[in-house]
Parts: structure tokens; sequence; C-alpha cells
């Protein structure tokens, strides 16, 4: 059974900075590209980074280029998003998912808030 | 980016009736590499992480029920559930993949009238 298991939420204060996992199981995960995903309380979906199956390619949403980083670890099979001065509009529930075209498996979310 | 548009916002349906969502987008999401729509759809229920329903626009995902339908192509798409349940409600989601950032529509709510 695929799974994807996300960790390292938590209350962080503006301008600090928090560091997610993503723990893969049941497939291949160096054959697959990853991605972040996020949805503020009480909003719809936004897609945050994703990241090629060997690392070589990442994107991210303008919002957050310069302060998140998308990384992996193909042996350990994990992806983690490296988030940097956050801000309170980054505050929400972080999932990660499976694929680039379409994201066939989600985890159940990890918290971030970002307040003061 | 492509801006991804959803109508209606909301809608409540009889159990039993037709649900149609649809979703447009500011520029065709065809592939020029494989010809195929780069547009998906999501299910999320409360509480829930979002679900895979369709994948290149009308390509149902394993077991999701075939009362579910994805139709379209270009800049205009469709979600049908043809007879709803109970269990259908939910927020559903287009997304687009022809480019990055990869953007979602806003979002649908479906209820039961």
């Amino acid at each position: 059974e695929i799974q994807v298991v996300e960790s390292g939420g938590g209350l962080v204060q503006p301008g600090g900075s928090l560091r997610l996992s993503c723990a893969a199981s049941g497939f291949t995960f160096s054959n697959h590209w990853m991605s972040w995903v996020r949805q503020a309380p009480g909003k719809g979906l936004e897609w945050v980074a994703n990241i090629k199956e060997d690392g070589s390619e990442k994107n991210y949403v303008d919002s957050v280029k310069g302060r998140f980083t998308i990384s992996r670890d193909n042996a350990r099979n994990s992806l983690y998003l490296q988030m940097n001065t956050l801000r309170a509009e980054d505050t929400a529930v972080y999932y990660c998912a499976t694929g680039t075209y379409y994201h066939g498996a989600w985890g159940q979310g990890t918290r971030v808030t970002v307040s003061s | 980016d492509i801006v991804m548009t959803q109508s209606p916002d909301s809608l409540a349906v009889s159990l039993g009736e037709r649900a149609t969502i649809n979703c447009k987008s500011s520029q065709s999401v065809i592939s020029s590499s494989n010809n195929k729509n780069c547009l998906a759809w999501y299910q999320q229920k409360p509480g829930q992480p979002p679900k895979l329903l369709f994948y290149w626009a009308s390509t149902r995902e394993s077991g999701v029920p075939d009362r579910f339908s994805g139709s379209g192509s270009g800049t205009d798409f469709t979600l049908t559930i043809s007879s709803l349940q109970a269990e259908d409600v939910a927020v559903y989601y287009c997304q687009q993949s022809y480019s990055t950032p990869r953007t979602f529509g806003q979002g649908t709510k479906v209820e039961i009238k």
C-alpha cells in the first residue's frame, strides 16, 4: 500500500524556520516526482513545490521562492521542505503528495502555524 | 501562471440527481509532448486529504465509482456525478499540470438539497 506520512509541523514565530519531512513507503520512491501542497485554514489547495526523481529539477510557487527549499533523500525514501523566513500567510496544512502531473497519493498533512 | 476557474462555487443537488462542475483554464492545457489534457480532478471531504478522481481530464483513478465522469479538452472541463450519493458531499478541485506553478481551481462545494 502506497503511504506518505508528513511530520515536522508546529507553531513558529514570524521570521522563523521549520523543516517538514515526508516518509514514503509502498512504492519505489526514487522513480517518482514528489510534491508539496498546502491548504490555509478554510481555504483551497495551493501547490507549493515539486522535485524530480533524482532531485535535479525543483520548481516553486512564486510566494515561497527564495524562502523554501524542497529536497529528497532517495536512500531514506524521504521528502523534505525547509521553510525559512516564515510569514503568517504560510500558516496551513502541508501535504506531501506523489507525482507531478497528478497526485495519486497524499498524506494526512502536517499543520504549520506562524504566529507570535 | 495559468488561472483555473471553477463554477459554480457551490451547488446543492438532490440525492440521485446529477451534479455538474465546470473548470476553465486561462490557456490550453494540452501537452504537445503526449497530446493529453494536463488536468486532474480531486475530491476532498472534511478533515481529509484530497483524493484523486481523474487525471488526463478523463482517466478515472482506480476505485472511483463510475457515477463520476470527467470530460473536456483544451480550456474547458467538466466533472459530472450522474447520481449524487450522500458520500459524495465534498469539495471538488481541478488542477492543471501543463506548467509550473501547478494551479488549482478555487473549489466547488457539493451539498445535498
